[in-house]
C-alpha cells in the first residue's frame, strides 16, 4: 500500500461526458502528479502541484484540468471526454524538500468513454 | 527525442535465474535520477530502486540491483533469483530538475517481464 488514495478505481462514461478523479497523497507529501497511462502512448505525465500551487504542466488537455486543495488531495477534471481519453489515470506523491525523489503512485482510476 | 529507451519490449525468464531488463537514457542535465518501478497485471505502480547520478556506487534493493554506467548513460535492472511474482510490467524512468525546480520523471515504454517456473 503506497498510502496515496485514488477514487474512483473504475469510471465508465459516454463520450462528451464531464469527470472527476479524485486523489489524496500519502500523508505529509505536499507534491501530487498526474500521469495519463494508455496503451499507445505509454505513461505521460499530465500536471504537477504543490502545495496548492501548480508546479510544472506536461501534455494536458485543455479539455483537461486540475487542482489541489488546502488539505492537499487533488481532482483531476476530464471533459467533452472523447474515445481516446479512455486510459488509466494515476495520481501520485512526493516527500517535499531534498530527498530522492521517488513517486508513491495510488492505484489508478480507469476510465472507459464509450 | 527519447529521453528514457527501454529496446526490450518482452523478456522471459525461468524462475530462480537472474534477468536484465535494459534501460538508457539521454539528459544534458548534471543532476538526475533513475528509478525502476514494477507495475503487475493489477495495474498499480511500485517503487522499486533509485539511483543519483552523483552517486558511486550501484544501488540495491534486496533481489532487485542497478547496473549504473553513466558513460554509456544506461542503467539496467537486475532482478536476481526471479519469483513468478516478479512477472510484470517493468519501467524505467528519470528526472531531471526543471527551470521551476520541481522534478518531473519520465517514463520509458516498459519491459513486459514473464517469469516461467
Amino acid at each position: 500500500d503506497s498510502g496515496v488514495t485514488q477514487t474512483p478505481k473504475h469510471l465508465i462514461t459516454a463520450t462528451g461526458q464531464r469527470v472527476t478523479l479524485r486523489c489524496s497523497p500519502r500523508s505529509g507529501d505536499l507534491s501530487v502528479y498526474w500521469y495519463q497511462q494508455s496503451l499507445d502512448q505509454g505513461l505521460q505525465f499530465l500536471i504537477q502541484y504543490y502545495n496548492g500551487e501548480e508546479r510544472a504542466k506536461g501534455n494536458i488537455l485543455e479539455r483537461f484540468s486540475a487542482q489541489q486543495f488546502p488539505d492537499l488531495h487533488s481532482e483531476l477534471n476530464l471533459s467533452s471526454l472523447e474515445l481516446g481519453d479512455s486510459a488509466l489515470y494515476f495520481c501520485a506523491s512526493r516527500a517535499g524538500g531534498a530527498n530522492t525523489g521517488e513517486l508513491f503512485f495510488g492505484e489508478g482510476s480507469r476510465l472507459t468513454v464509450l | 527525442a527519447q529521453k528514457i529507451t527501454q529496446t526490450q519490449p518482452g523478456m522471459f525468464v525461468q524462475e530462480k535465474e537472474a534477468v536484465t531488463l535494459d534501460c538508457t537514457y539521454d539528459t544534458s542535465d548534471p543532476s538526475y535520477g533513475l528509478f525502476w518501478y514494477k507495475q503487475p497485471s493489477s495495474g498499480e505502480m511500485i517503487f522499486l530502486i533509485y539511483q543519483g547520478s552523483y552517486d558511486q556506487q550501484n544501488a540495491t534493493e534486496g533481489r532487485y540491483s542497478l547496473n549504473f554506467q553513466k558513460a554509456r548513460k544506461s542503467a539496467n535492472l537486475v532482478i536476481s533469483a526471479s519469483q513468478l511474482g516478479d512477472s510484470a510490467m517493468y519501467f524505467c524512468a528519470m528526472r531531471e530538475s526543471t527551470s521551476g525546480g520541481s522534478y518531473i520523471p519520465t517514463f520509458g515504454r516498459g519491459t513486459s517481464l514473464i517469469v516461467h517456473p
